[in-house]
């Protein structure tokens, strides 16, 4: 399989632990984004990265979170202190430059207790 | 103002039926448009991207108005596979995506 992939695919965590996701990207897919996705709601934009460039950043991320792509491959996502509003689904997508169709990955299902 | 609305839902129609779901936006500088399909608890899925002249994909049509900042979307011959959450998505800078909240369609036999 060829397409963006995420890990874990589901988390369950308690108030105010860290936790980490990873998200692979399509090969050669050199724009990387992460969204938030809740219940009855789009996705909502978090940040995005051109190749290891981290670019722009959503108000929503706050100082808890914070994403990385070292070598320009695959990412992570981390939140600190996790609260029960960082509940949520936790999207990567990738694209090749441009304005070009953006491939979702399957996502990752964050549960905070 | 949200930057792109899209009509709540749920939209229940019988097979054969032909839907519409309708979508504005905010940003007169997108340059980008698209409709996604979600399925329940699944990722999105691009449907179409949307062209100011309009584009059609056998059953699926969409529609860009510039000028009104507006999008649609037609579904000719609804099957019950086409029960989803259908997400409207605007280009913001950078090429990320803001998306409307979706808008939910079920096909009844």
């Amino acid at each position: 399989d060829t397409g963006v992939s995420q890990d874990p695919r589901h988390k369950i965590t308690k108030r105010g632990q860290n936790v980490t996701f990873r998200c692979d990207p399509i090969s050669e897919h050199n724009r990387l984004y992460w969204y938030r996705q809740t219940l009855g709601q789009g996705p909502e934009f978090l940040t995005y990265f051109q190749n290891e460039a981290q670019l722009e950043k959503s108000r929503l991320l706050s100082d808890r979170f914070s994403a990385e792509r070292p070598k320009g491959s695959f990412s992570t996502l981390e939140i600190q202190r996790t609260e029960q509003g960082d509940s949520a689904m936790y999207l990567c997508a990738s694209s090749p430059a441009g304005p070009d169709t953006q491939y979702f990955g399957p996502g990752t299902r964050l549960t905070v207790l | 103002r949200k930057e792109v609305e899209q009509d709540p839902g749920p939209f229940n129609v019988p097979e054969g039926a032909t839907v519409a779901f309708n979508c504005t936006y905010s940003n007169s500088a997108s340059q980008s448009f698209f409709w996604y399909r979600q399925d329940c608890r699944k990722e999105p899925k691009l449907l179409m991207s949307v062209y100011s002249s309009g584009n059609e994909d056998g059953r699926f049509t969409a529609q860009l108005n510039r000028a009104s900042q507006y999008i649609s979307l037609l579904i000719r011959d609804s099957k019950l596979s086409d029960s989803a959450t259908y997400l409207c998505a605007v280009e913001r800078s950078g090429y990320a995506l803001n998306f409307g909240k979706g808008t939910s369609l079920l096909v009844t036999p």
